[in-house]
């Protein structure tokens, strides 16, 4: 079985400052890790996924994550937050390969003061 | 389509009507998932078809709860004998494999008074 921590339900940053939201992950096998970002009144829209290979994933908008097995951690950053940026953002986890059940994390409110 | 459709995108019942929510995913889509999202929470599994079959109906809340994709494109959502604990917003995903990324619909905000 797979889990998603996400570290704060809501998080605050100055447009310019680095945006970092937290994800922790739970998995008994390899895992799928994905990063979707959802704005008001909207689906959800895939930012970033983590399969394999390289362990820093870089997405759209200019987000990237980094996987790091040791930590079981998969945090996303970007350099400057942008107004556009304001959302929530979810943190998802499925077993490696094929078709497997994607678990997501209870998400993150971005805010971002002008 | 170029995206995941879901009609309707509202839809308030009242409790013990019947509701049916539609998805048509992308074109050649093989995968489509159900999740549920309540407020203020993260999306929960439903179930899960590939083409026509149901693999995985694990996440059914109840069996008031029942899913289709007779066709193996757009899959039928249906609800019966709603209950307020129903209300959430029910989305619908497709992927070519599954695993690596799904396409989510706008989402059908169901609200059962």
């Amino acid at each position: 079985a797979q889990s998603v921590t996400q570290l704060g339900s809501h998080v605050s940053v100055s447009e310019g400052a680095l945006v970092l939201l937290r994800c922790n992950y739970s998995s008994s096998v390899p895992p799928y890790l994905f990063w979707y970002v959802q704005y008001p009144n909207q689906g959800l829209q895939l930012l970033l996924k983590y399969t394999t290979g390289a362990t820093l994933v870089k997405g759209i908008n200019g987000f990237e994550a980094e996987f790091k097995k040791s930590e079981t951690s998969f945090h996303l950053t970007k350099p400057s937050a942008h107004m556009s940026d304001a959302a929530e953002y979810f943190c998802a986890v499925s077993a490696a390969g094929g078709y497997q059940k994607v678990t997501f994390g209870t998400g993150t409110k971005l805010q971002v003061i002008p | 389509g170029a995206g995941v459709s879901q009609s309707p995108r509202y839809k308030v019942a009242k409790r013990g009507q019947d509701v049916a929510l539609r998805c048509d995913p992308i074109s050649g889509h093989v995968s489509l998932f159900w999740y549920q999202q309540a407020l203020g929470q993260g999306p929960e599994f439903l179930t899960y078809f590939q083409n026509e079959a149901q693999l995985d109906k694990s996440g059914l809340p109840s069996d008031r709860f029942f899913a289709e994709r007779p066709e193996g494109s757009v899959s039928t959502l249906k609800i019966q004998r709603t209950q307020q604990e129903d209300s959430a917003v029910y989305l619908c995903a497709s992927s070519f494999t599954g695993g690596e990324g799904y396409t989510f619909g706008s989402g059908t905000r169901l609200t059962v008074v």
